[in-house]
């Protein structure tokens, strides 16, 4: 099946950083959606993107679906330990069946 | 709160052994949804539900098959466990896709080790 492109696959930074990480995907999609999944659990919804050119926040994150509707990005500004773990970010396409097409994964390490 | 919860966060099994996970959502969902979760591959689809016992194939249902007999209970079902089959999976459900504010919500997991 199709998949999307997410990058960078890992991070590495100091507390207190700005964090930034991106999807890319040869097709469109109406919803973009970014997860992020602790050590041994499952993924726990942060942001949804419902409409081209959108930009949300959520206290420290910010994501933005870009108005190709290919593409999205997710912010995490002034990085804490807490904020460690897999980053992923998925698309769907609209159908009633909410099938989400998921990127590989952004491993998010965070140094006090 | 939804909650999707699922019958063992760790299991150990043998080659050819048949596998049951369960999962459970209590949020009167009609979508239900079955991944793998491999390092570097994000997570693929097995197979999902989208009503009572009608089921869909994902992007990678060799191996497995699943039941929907109730509405709230989606069975993921290794009739022969292999190695490969060592992997994290998750359960997850959502309402109908219908143009609103829908999204998927996944239980913990299962980390399932085949020897």
């Amino acid at each position: 099946g199709q998949q999307l492109n997410q990058s960078p696959q890992s991070m590495f930074i100091q507390e207190g950083e700005d964090v930034s990480m991106n999807c890319t995907s040869s097709s469109i999609f109406n919803t973009w959606l970014w997860y992020k999944q602790d050590p041994g659990e499952g993924p726990v919804l942060l942001i949804a993107l419902y409409k081209a050119g959108e930009l949300t926040s959520n206290g420290r994150l910010t994501a933005q679906f870009g108005i190709t509707r290919k593409d999205s990005f997710l912010n995490i500004s002034a990085s804490i330990p807490s904020d460690v773990g897999i980053y992923f970010c998925a698309g769907q396409l609209g159908t009633s069946y909410g099938k989400l097409t998921f990127g590989q994964g952004t491993i998010l390490t965070v140094h006090p | 709160d939804v909650k999707v919860t699922q019958s063992s966060r760790y299991l150990v099994k043998r080659t050819g052994e048949k596998v049951f996970l369960e999962c459970v959502q209590d949020m009167d969902h009609e979508n239900m949804f079955w991944y793998r979760q491999d390092p570097g591959l994000g997570l693929r689809l097995i197979y999902f539900s989208y009503d009572v016992k009608m089921k869909e194939k994902g992007d990678i249902p060799e191996g497995y098959s699943v039941s929907r007999e109730k509405k709230e209970r989606f069975s993921l079902i290794l009739e022969s466990a292999s190695t490969n089959q060592t992997s994290m999976y998750l359960c997850a459900s959502s309402p109908l896709w219908g143009g609103g504010r829908e999204t998927q919500y996944f239980g913990p997991g299962t980390r399932l080790l085949v020897l």
